[in-house]
């Protein structure tokens, strides 16, 4: 079983639409989350940062953790055509290792 | 402030052949890292360099793999001799402290090993 599990996708949205992206993970030692947005030939780059559980937000961006079930999500509100991008989650636990471990990434399409 | 370049953005070379890949950090980050993700696979860690020194290797697949930061500035990847599976994109990534910190990546290198 990998440590963190994402479907691939893609995922094709209309404009406008609510996206929701997830990850499930195994390690019950991850304490931080994080989005990363990777656009085509570019590096993947942090989006969100989201420390245990809860909810963040900043603009049209949300991040989610449930510890519990061990889920997280990111939901993207007013979804545009410059969000199409691969979105890539990562985690790492708080006391072991700082390096982060990844998810395959969702590839979304945001259509007009 | 320019970001993390990394040299070349693709090569193709022949299985047994040599390739070194060169990352520049954002100047000023001690901190460097090298990653690989395999087509279809995840991003894998393979190594950090804090400054000069190599902080942690356990990600390096192989003796075939050496990675060096002379000075503590740029960075360079040589894998040799390069094998089939060693395709994939070579992202390279720093940061200003360690643990915790943004990392921020490359564009990446795509190796392709014929």
């Amino acid at each position: 079983q990998k440590e963190v599990e994402q479907d691939p996708g893609p995922l094709s949205v209309p404009e406008g639409a609510i996206v929701s992206l997830n990850c499930t993970y195994s390690n019950s030692a991850f304490q931080y989350f994080m989005w990363y947005r990777q656009y085509s030939r570019k590096g993947p780059e942090l989006l969100m940062y989201t420390y245990s559980s809860g909810n963040k937000e900043d603009g049209r961006f949300t991040a989610q953790v449930d510890k519990s079930s061990k889920y997280i999500s990111l939901f993207i509100r007013d979804s545009q055509p410059s969000d199409s991008a691969t979105y890539l989650c990562a985690m790492t636990s708080s006391g072991g290792s700082y390096i982060p471990t990844f998810g395959r990434g969702t590839s979304l399409i945001v259509h007009p | 402030e320019a970001g993390v370049t990394q040299f070349p953005s693709h090569s193709v070379i022949e299985k047994g052949q040599t390739v070194t890949l060169r990352c520049d950090p954002i100047s000023g980050h001690d901190n460097l890292y090298w990653y690989r993700r395999v087509m279809g696979k995840e991003i894998k860690f393979l190594l950090h360099f804090v400054k000069e020194s190599k902080q942690d290797e356990s990600g390096m697949p192989n003796n075939r793999f050496l990675a060096e930061r002379t000075g503590g500035t740029y960075s360079t990847l040589k894998v040799q001799p390069a094998e089939l599976e060693d395709s994939g994109v070579y992202f390279c990534a720093s940061s200003q402290g360690g643990r915790g910190d943004t990392q921020y990546f490359g564009p990446g290198t795509r190796l392709t090993v014929l």
